[in-house]
């Protein structure tokens, strides 16, 4: 099946800096993905969509300024924590599909950043 | 809005048992339905799906069935092997051009020999 992956795995920062978390489709080409945050715990929360070439469309309490996504291209996909703070630890999954495909087709999933900050 | 609850985990079974993962539903229209499997350190992966009521999935040995009388979509599996350890998630998606999953909180299953 189709591949996706995200780079870094882990990251570990100081409160204040900036954080950038890659997501690439590796085997096909994604108009769309999606970015997720999981506690421990807890399910999954989408917190945005990414078109390429378009801006992001955020889910309801999830702030566009401190979460910045950029969908480049058609295969890569960014996600920037800014100025981030200790309750900004979190686990974040991408997901990205295949133009094209229908409603029920599957999302392919990275394996995720566990992201610490100090 | 749409919502999905799981049974809580962890459970834990002995090599060859039966399993089974409740999974109940809240959704809008006519929503699709999946379960999901993350491994140890890996990406979520697409165990099955079902689109319309009364769909068996089916994978690996594991079934479920869209039930819409009971707004269920249980996950069971016959026989269970170590190498079904993993994480479970229930997870629906609804229609007007939303490819958005809505998922459950996950089942840690831990089977042992």
């Amino acid at each position: 099946g189709a591949v996706v992956s995200q780079h870094p795995s882990r990251v570990i920062c100081k409160s204040g800096t900036s954080v950038k978390i890659e997501c690439r489709s590796l085997d096909f080409q994604a108009t769309t993905m999606f970015w997720y945050r999981q506690f421990p715990k807890q399910s999954l929360m989408l917190m945005a969509t990414s078109n390429e070439g378009s801006k992001a469309t955020y889910e309801q309490g999830v702030e566009k300024d401190k979460f910045l996504i950029n969908h480049a291209s058609l295969t890569l996909s960014t996600l920037t924590v800014t100025s981030a703070h200790p309750e900004d630890s979190s686990f974040y999954i991408c997901s990205a599909r295949e133009p094209g495909r229908s409603l029920t087709d599957t999302q392919y999933f990275g394996p995720g950043t566990r992201l610490t900050v100090l | 809005g749409n919502s999905v609850t799981q049974m809580e985990g962890p459970v834990t079974l002995s090599e060859e048992a039966f399993l089974t993962i409740n999974c109940t539903y809240t959704a809008t229209g006519y929503p699709s339905l999946f379960w999901y499997v993350q491994y140890p350190g890996e990406g979520l992966q697409l165990l099955l799906k079902a689109t319309k009521a009364d769909d068996k999935g089916s994978n690996k040995g594991f079934e479920a069935t869209y039930r819409k009388e009971t707004t269920s979509f249980h996950l069971e599996k016959g026989s269970v092997q170590v190498s079904d350890s993993a994480v479970y998630f229930c997870a629906l998606s609804t229609g007007a051009g939303s490819y958005q999953l809505t998922f459950g909180k996950g089942t840690k299953l831990s089977v042992i020999p």
